[in-house]
């Protein structure tokens, strides 16, 4: 079954930090850029950023650049988010995507086509 | 606020057909990249609906389909089902963000 699993969510103070993880299985992980989208509570999706399948391209939205850090190990099959500097704003389910291009970069009209269950970043002093 | 807007919500009777609005401008639809739509039902995580503007993955109901017009895309429900009742976003690329952009969002309400 293709999946994907995060983890790492939870309490976070203001000026914090968080990693989050998102394990793969089910295909091939090396052929796939991924994604990262996140919701606030009641609210609607939010793009975040995208890493191509070698790590050698990353893409971030203006409201997280220079405070969040998309990685990916290919020998755990695993995508990475390192958030630092966290803000209220940040406080949201974040979800990893699959890019449904098997070329292992992600191009403007690529969609996201296999979705994590979302882990809950809550950020509150 | 998203540079593509969706009405808030739509609703229908079970077995009418709805049509969803995604309206963009001449950075992103108008620009000619592909739309995708994706379906959130009540606690769950978002699922791609509908990709490269008309496509349906595997398993999407052909009472799904979508099209795409100058800045604009939508996305059409024929025979509404109970089942349908959950949120839907669109998503493109805008090249002025020179970024992925989601919808607003729009809420499917089963009468």
């Amino acid at each position: 079954e293709v999946q994907l699993v995060e983890s790492g969510g939870g309490l976070v103070q203001p000026g914090g930090s968080l990693r989050l993880s998102c394990v793969a299985s089910g295909f091939s992980f090396n052929n796939h850029a991924m994604h990262w989208v996140r919701q606030a509570p009641g609210k609607g999706l939010e793009y975040v950023s995208a890493i191509s399948s070698d790590g050698g391209s990353t893409y971030y939205a203006e409201s997280v650049k220079g405070r969040f850090t998309i990685s990916r190990d290919s020998s755990k099959n695993t995508l990475y988010l390192q958030m630092g500097s966290l803000r209220a704003e940040d406080m949201a389910v974040y979800y990893c995507a699959r890019d449904d291009d098997s070329s292992g970069y992600y191009y403007n009209n690529d969609a996201f086509d296999i979705w994590g269950q979302g882990t809950m970043v809550t950020v509150s002093s | 606020q998203s540079v593509l807007t969706q009405p808030p919500s739509v609703s229908g009777a079970p077995g009418q057909r709805l049509t969803i609005s995604c309206t963009g401008g001449s950075s992103n639809i108008g620009a000619g990249y592909d739309v995708h739509w994706y379906q959130q039902l009540p606690g769950t995580a978002p699922k791609l609906l509908m990709f490269h503007n008309s496509d349906r993955p595997s398993g999407v109901p052909d009472r799904f389909s979508g099209s795409q017009s100058g800045t604009s895309a939508s996305l059409a429900i024929t025979g509404l089902q109970a089942e349908d009742e959950a949120d839907y976003y669109c998503q493109t690329y805008d090249s002025s963000l020179s970024g992925y952009v989601f919808g607003t969002g729009t809420k499917v309400i089963v009468l």
